[in-house]
C-alpha cells in the first residue's frame, strides 16, 4: 500500500532558476491536488486535475507556475525564474472523486521544501 | 480574509485529559469539514471528518462536533496521548460545483504532556 509520494523533499535553488517538482498520487485515485504552505499558515490551493484535465487554478498560482498531469497519473509543478517569495513547502494531496461529486478527504504526500536563496 | 479560522496557536493538556481544538468558519457555503494532523516534516495526515447534515461523527478517540448555527466545530481527543502532539489543522470544503479543494485554517499545536 503505497501513499502519495513527492520527489524530491527538499530543494535549494538561487534566485532566478528553474525548478520542478514531482508528485505521484495513490493509484487509484484521479484527482490530483496542488497546495502551498508557508510557515505560520495553513495549506493554500494552487491547482487541482481530474485525470489529465487541469481544472481549476488558484489565484495564488502566477505565470511562472506551470503544472502538468500528462497521463492522467504522476504530475509535475514547474517554477519558473524563483523568487524568494516562492520559499515555502509544496504539498500534493490526491483523491478519488465518482462523476461531478468530489470525495471530500484528500490524502497528503510529504511535500517539497523549497528554499530560494 | 480568512474563512475558516482557528484562533489558539497552541494548546497544552496533561496526558490522559481531553484535548478541545476548535475552528469557526465563515462561508455558510461550505457543507464539510475535515481534521487534519501534521507532524514536523511530513504532511498533513487525514484524521477525521463531519458532513454539514451532522452534528456529530466520532472515530474512537476522536469526535468532532458541529454547530451550524455557529459556523463552529470543534475536534475532541480523550483520552490524550504524548503522541497526538502535533499540528491540526481545521479544513473546510463547499462541497458540489466547488470542486473539492479544500480551505485551511492556520492549525492549533498541541502538545500533551506525560
Amino acid at each position: 500500500d503505497t501513499g502519495v509520494s513527492q520527489d524530491p523533499r527538499h530543494k535549494i535553488t538561487k534566485r532566478g532558476q528553474n525548478v520542478t517538482f514531482r508528485c505521484d498520487p495513490i493509484s487509484e485515485h484521479n484527482r490530483l491536488y496542488w497546495y502551498r504552505q508557508t510557515l505560520g499558515q495553513g495549506p493554500e490551493f494552487l491547482t487541482y486535475f481530474q485525470n489529465e484535465a487541469q481544472l481549476e487554478k488558484s489565484r495564488l498560482l502566477s505565470d511562472r507556475f506551470s503544472a502538468e498531469r500528462p497521463k492522467g497519473s504522476f504530475s509535475t509543478l514547474e517554477i519558473q525564474r524563483t523568487e524568494q517569495g516562492d520559499s515555502a513547502m509544496y504539498l500534493c494531496a490526491s483523491s478519488l472523486a465518482s462523476g461531478s461529486l468530489p470525495t471530500y478527504e484528500q490524502y497528503f504526500g510529504p511535500g517539497t521544501r523549497l528554499t530560494v536563496t | 480574509d480568512q474563512q475558516v479560522k482557528q484562533n489558539s496557536p497552541s494548546l497544552s493538556v496533561q496526558e490522559g485529559r481531553i484535548s478541545i481544538l476548535n475552528c469557526d468558519y465563515t462561508n455558510s457555503m461550505f457543507d464539510y469539514f475535515l481534521w487534519y494532523k501534521k507532524y514536523p516534516a511530513e504532511g498533513p495526515t487525514f484524521l477525521i471528518s463531519i458532513s454539514s447534515i451532522k452534528d456529530k461523527n466520532e472515530d474512537g478517540r476522536f469526535t468532532v462536533f458541529l454547530n451550524k448555527s455557529a459556523k463552529h466545530l470543534s475536534l475532541h481527543i480523550v483520552p490524550s496521548q504524548p503522541g497526538d502532539s502535533a499540528v491540526y489543522f481545521c479544513a473546510a470544503s463547499a462541497g458540489i460545483g466547488s470542486q473539492g479543494n479544500l480551505i485551511f485554517g492556520k492549525g492549533t499545536k498541541l502538545s500533551v504532556k506525560p
